[in-house]
């Protein structure tokens, strides 16, 4: 069975800390991986990630991701209030053109 | 652009009553899709549409009808609502099925079956 397993599922941290959310996964037909930050309402796109051990960087945020080992991790650098919300894994299929997400990672930066 | 509109964004609906969740996207989008969004579970995919014409299913697409019969559109149908559907609906939309990353989504409609 396809599965996408976030940890951990909650995580609270103080304003200036980094912070490391894992994500793994078990499917067929790997395509490609990506993180979504989710605050109130829809999801927005962070990353995309198809190659192992090529770092994506955009600002505080970085992501990387091992096919070996079948993970990803997304970092957060110098945390601000405005980062707190639930981080999203999600895994493409290629062979059935689904997704499927993991549950999320609700972080919560306090000031 | 409007981007990737939803209508309803609240409904209350009693067991067995049929409705129409609407999604539209103005930006030519081929790829559109519908997940449903539960504590705990996070996005699961319902169904999807390659471009209009084409439908198909996705993770867990039983109670749950679609059609696309043009670019714009795709509604979501629930014939008959059961509690068990009671959730958060996402629809979301991209260029194409290759492009993910582009992938928008919509303000979401929250669903409530007593």
């Amino acid at each position: 069975e396809d599965k996408v397993v976030q940890s951990p599922l909650s995580l609270v941290v103080h304003e200036g800390d980094t912070v490391t959310l894992n994500c793994s996964y078990e499917v067929t037909n790997f395509r490609s991986l990506l993180w979504y930050k989710q605050e109130k309402k829809a999801p927005t796109f962070l990353f995309m990630l198809t190659s192992s051990g090529i770092e994506k960087k955009s600002g505080r945020l970085s992501s990387i991701l091992d096919k070996k080992e079948l993970f990803s991790i997304l970092n957060i650098t110098a945390t601000q209030t405005g980062d707190s919300a639930v981080y999203l894994c999600a895994v493409e299929m290629d062979n059935n053109n689904d997704m499927r997400f993991g549950a999320g990672t609700r972080l919560t930066v306090k000031p | 652009n409007a981007g990737v509109t939803q209508t309803p964004k609240f409904q209350v609906l009693k067991t067995g009553q049929s409705m129409t969740l609407q999604c539209a996207q103005d930006m030519n989008h081929e790829y559109m899709s519908w997940y449903r969004q539960d504590p705990g579970m996070g996005l699961r995919l319902i169904h999807y549409s390659v471009g209009a014409g084409i439908t198909d299913q996705g993770e867990v697409p039983n109670g749950y009808n679609v059609s696309r019969s043009t670019t714009e559109d795709f509604p979501l149908r629930l014939l008959s609502a059961a509690p068990s559907q009671t959730s958060v609906y996402f629809c979301a939309s991209s260029y194409s099925l290759s492009s993910h990353n582009e992938q928008f989504f919509g303000p979401g409609t929250r669903l409530t079956v007593l």
